[in-house]
């Protein structure tokens, strides 16, 4: 069965430094998601993504975040200087585009800033 | 917000059925409800939706009250992989982002 993917697993960073989270989402998916979960909180949603353009973000991905499909198979998100409140699971989503279906969920990525 | 209320917590005895309610009383007409889990600190993982009709798949039963204020997510037969944080989420565009509330956090007892 197809699967969103994402690497790496665990991202340990100094504040200060540009991370890139990667993921690959389902294969012929045409909307990609960014959300994170701080430790104990709440899934929040980040930013959409839809025929090479941000659809919708929140309050959350500032001008530190962007987000890129730099290929065909790649979905990326970028946080050029992190923070120590950044240190949270990033999960990666897609989903076809196919009436009301839903989103896929990749692993996540562990990003811990010290 | 959420527009979804969910109660904290529940547990469930294995092998019985699990019924997870969900209140939506602001639903509008054309908005879904999905049902999602999220098992420790795994992606979310999708388990069904529905509009007006009762929906069933392999994993649950989705039973929607005539109003659509509110629904119930039924688990036939609780295993102990059933355990995890299930969430009711109101989608308000197809292509829209998923707001996630607390959500319940089920516990399945041997």
């Amino acid at each position: 069965e197809p699967e969103v993917t994402q690497t790496p697993s665990h991202q340990v960073t100094q504040m200060g430094q540009e991370v890139i989270l990667r993921c690959v989402p389902i294969s012929n998916h045409l909307y990609f998601y960014w959300y994170r979960q701080i430790l104990g909180q709440k899934v929040e949603f980040l930013v959409s993504f839809y025929n090479n353009e941000i659809s919708e973000k929140s309050e959350i991905f500032d001008d530190q975040f962007s987000v890129e499909r730099p290929d065909g198979s790649n979905f990326t998100l970028k946080i050029r200087s992190t923070k120590l409140e950044d240190s949270a699971m990033y999960f990666c989503a897609s989903r076809a585009g196919v009436g009301w279906d839903e989103q896929f969920f990749g692993p996540g990525t562990r990003l811990t800033v010290l | 917000d959420a527009k979804t209320t969910q109660p904290t917590s529940m547990d469930c005895a294995e092998g019985r059925a699990a019924n997870l309610p969900c209140n939506h009383s602001t639903i509008s007409g054309n908005e879904y409800v999905y049902w999602y889990r999220q098992i420790h600190s795994q992606g979310p993982q999708y388990i069904i939706h529905g509009l007006k009709n009762n929906e069933t798949n392999e994993m649950a039963s989705l039973i929607i009250t005539e109003d659509r204020k509110s629904s119930t997510l039924i688990l036939p037969h609780a295993t102990l992989r059933d355990t995890a944080v299930y969430y009711c989420i109101v989608r308000v565009e197809s292509w829209g982002k998923l707001q996630f509330g607390a959500g319940t956090q089920v516990v399945v007892t041997p």
